[in-house]
């Protein structure tokens, strides 16, 4: 089983509001990966969670805050979104962070945002 | 740092045609090959993927062939079906330490595919 569950499939927000994303594994991996992906486009690494820690933040605007409560869950707090952060959010998780032949990422539905 | 490049698209082929996505890449060290496929609406899904020099992927009909000295890793499917519509990726996973690609997934731009009936 290769499953990434991701809640919600659909978000609307304003440009005041908090909401979050989450994501799920119960694959025992030991990383997991938020993307954003705008139509058209590949998809772009925001933050790597290896073993519960944070090990790569692509320089993301703070109203994104991603948290890792335990090693099966992956979530992504937003406030204060702008109208450009419309986008396909997904998630991903992989078995290792690094080790050749256990770093095959597997991604999530995604939850795709409309900020207004 | 890593790069790949991809075949634009849209490509655009009728049914039991044979498919060809041509990907190039750069990148340091050995870094492992993948391609992904994303449908209208949905997430991304592992096709298949490549570790070393000369592996052959294969999932689903699809295959492609790690080219160390091409660094190339072509995505071929000798006969499509209307189901094959989608997005392509071709990605690679930098594992060398140091430089900016370290422990990241690498996607070119994504070829869309279309199969007429």
């Amino acid at each position: 089983d290769t499953e990434v569950t991701q809640t919600p499939k659909h978000l609307v927000m304003g440009m005041t509001n908090k909401k979050s994303l989450k994501c799920e594994q119960h694959m025992g991996h030991r990383a997991m990966y938020w993307y954003k992906q705008k139509a058209k486009k590949p998809p772009e690494l925001m933050f790597v969670y290896s073993y519960e820690k944070l090990s790569i933040n692509e320089s993301v605007p703070s109203r994104f805050s991603p948290e890792c409560p335990n090693s099966s869950l992956l979530n992504l707090h937003l406030h204060a979104l702008q109208p450009e952060d419309s986008a396909l959010y997904l998630c991903a998780s992989s078995p290792h962070p690094l080790d050749r032949g256990l770093e095959t990422q597997y991604f999530g539905p995604g939850t795709r945002l409309l900020v207004l | 740092g890593n790069s790949v490049t991809q075949m634009e698209g849209p490509v655009t082929l009728s049914e039991e045609a044979f498919l060809t996505i041509n990907c190039t890449y750069t990148a340091t060290g050995y870094p492992s090959l993948f391609w992904y496929v994303q449908y209208p609406g949905e997430g991304l899904q592992l096709l298949l993927k490549a570790t070393k020099a000369d592996d052959k992927g294969s999932n689903k009909g699809f295959e492609a062939t790690y080219r160390k000295e091409t660094t190339s890793f072509h995505l071929e499917k000798g006969s499509v079906q209307v189901s094959d519509s989608a997005v392509y990726f071709c990605a690679l996973f930098g594992a060398n330490a140091g430089g900016t690609s370290y422990g990241k997934l690498t996607f070119g731009q994504g070829t869309i595919l279309t199969v007429h009936p």
